[in-house]
């Protein structure tokens, strides 16, 4: 399967609001409520900061939030700070019952 | 404090096989299905297997079917990669991570680095 296409960056100045798509198919993003969203900073981790399309963990800022709809899925980040600078991935579970990770959005602030 | 440790890693030919483990603590480790994903160098993360709680269910991507083998010590706490016939694309940090809900991970270990290289 290939990755879920997301743009390869998008920019804002702090404050401002921000919005990355993730397209896949029917056989993924379109099928199920399983719509991960993922912060990395360099040399780190990956981070969790969407589940299930549009739910928070616990200690995840309001300003992220998530949407879907049909075979593409949103991440937006309101409140633009310095420190969302980083890169952002989607995920989504899949109908062979595998995971399957997004081309990747370089958020720069400007 | 949820807790995944990863090891295992290193430099490895072509052909070649290592062992991944993942330790975890601060959790019921039987009581969530766990996952490894893995980075390779500049690129996004790329899914690479799960393993249920009871270990009764197993998948993997299709570019490590036949060659890696996902396990787990449900007493040990500990997550295993077997990994066989590797490939220099297999070249990647490979992390554990733990499932909150249907392919959503929300803890990482910090990740252990295999090089496969002649």
């Amino acid at each position: 399967q290939s990755a879920l296409t997301q743009p390869a960056s998008v920019s804002g100045s702090p404050g401002q609001s921000i919005a990355i798509s993730c397209t896949g198919t029917s056989s993924d993003v379109g099928a199920y409520n399983y719509v991960s969203w993922y912060q990395q900073h360099p040399g780190k981790a990956p981070k969790l900061i969407i589940y299930d399309v549009s739910n928070r963990p616990s200690g995840v800022s309001s300003r992220f939030s998530g949407s879907k709809s049909g075979n593409t899925a949103s991440l937006s980040i309101s409140g633009l700070q310095a420190e969302d600078e980083a890169d952002y991935y989607c995920s989504s579970y899949t109908t062979s019952s595998t995971g399957l990770f997004g081309t990747g959005t370089k958020v720069t602030v400007l | 404090e949820v807790q995944l440790v990863e090891s295992g890693g290193g430099v490895v030919k072509p052909g070649g096989s290592l062992r991944l483990s993942c330790a975890a603590s601060g959790f019921i480790f039987t009581g969530f299905s766990m996952h490894w994903v893995r980075q390779a160098p500049g690129r996004g993360p790329e899914w690479v297997s799960w393993i249920s709680g009871s270990t009764t269910s197993i998948y993997y991507t299709d570019s490590v079917k036949g060659r890696f083998t996902i396990s787990r010590d449900n007493a040990q706490n500990s997550l295993y990669l077997q990994m066989d016939s590797l490939r220099a694309d297999d070249t990647a940090v490979y992390y554990c991570a733990r499932d909150l809900s249907a392919y959503s991970y929300d803890y990482w270990g910090r990740g252990t680095l295999v090089t496969v290289s002649s």
